[in-house]
């Protein structure tokens, strides 16, 4: 079984409608992240969390919020979606020493 | 700013070919660098990683990156290229500024290999 997952794999959605994507972890690591990937711009930071009680912003939290529901689990909502928010979205976790695990992402069009 | 230059977009190679990616880094001390390949469909899988020591530092699927801190580069070779190694692949900065991992990623590199 994977280490991290992310579900749903694919969405696809209308303006407007709120969107959340979720993300479990097996590994017992207390740091989760959730990246978009937009085709040449790589990846980008949206929110990170330390633990239960620690959240934060990344460099472009704007339109999104998240909620970290236990150590394992780290959920990203998109509350009125729009078209722009269409992109690769990657949940990683980190032990907070060096490496990330990246779980296999989930695509999100946005119509 | 910390920030994260791969040059090249696009690398097309033909099968056994060598290979390298570079990877240059704007960073205001000795950076954490990683390296990332992504396949298609696949999530992000760690190749190699420099935090200190040896420049030179090996990977998984017989890669290798060398840290050249007066080229503020950190460019990923490998000598013989297969066909499964086409994917893309990103290099990432990790200031743990505060024990905070958080890693900044360059636009990647998207190789292509021809049998």
């Amino acid at each position: 079984d994977a280490d991290v997952t992310q579900t749903p794999r694919n969405r696809i959605t209308k303006t407007g409608k709120r969107i959340m994507l979720e993300c479990s972890q097996t590994k017992g690591h207390d740091r989760m992240y959730w990246y978009r990937q937009d085709p040449g711009l790589g990846l980008r930071l949206i929110y990170y969390s330390f633990d239960v009680k620690d959240i934060n912003k990344g460099e472009i939290s704007d339109g999104y919020s998240v909620s970290r529901q236990a150590q394992a689990k780290f959920s990203l909502s998109l509350e009125s979606a729009i078209p722009n928010q269409t992109a690769l979205y990657f949940c990683a976790t980190s032990d907070g020493r060096d490496t990330q695990y990246f779980g296999p992402g989930t695509r999100l069009t946005v119509l | 700013a910390q920030s994260v230059t791969q040059p090249d977009i696009h690398i097309t190679v033909s099968e056994g070919a060598s290979l390298e990616l570079r990877c240059n880094y704007s960073y205001g001390a000795t950076p954490y660098l990683f390296w990332y390949v992504q396949s298609p469909g696949q999530g992000l899988q760690l190749l190699l990683k420099y935090f200190s020591g040896d420049t030179l530092v090996q990977g998984i699927k017989g890669f290798e990156a060398e840290f050249k801190r007066s080229q503020s580069s950190f460019n990923l070779r490998k000598p013989s290229v297969h066909w499964s190694d086409a994917a893309e692949y990103f290099c990432a900065v990790g200031p743990f500024s505060g024990g905070y991992n958080k890693l900044i990623f360059g636009a990647g590199t998207r190789l292509a290999v021809h049998p």
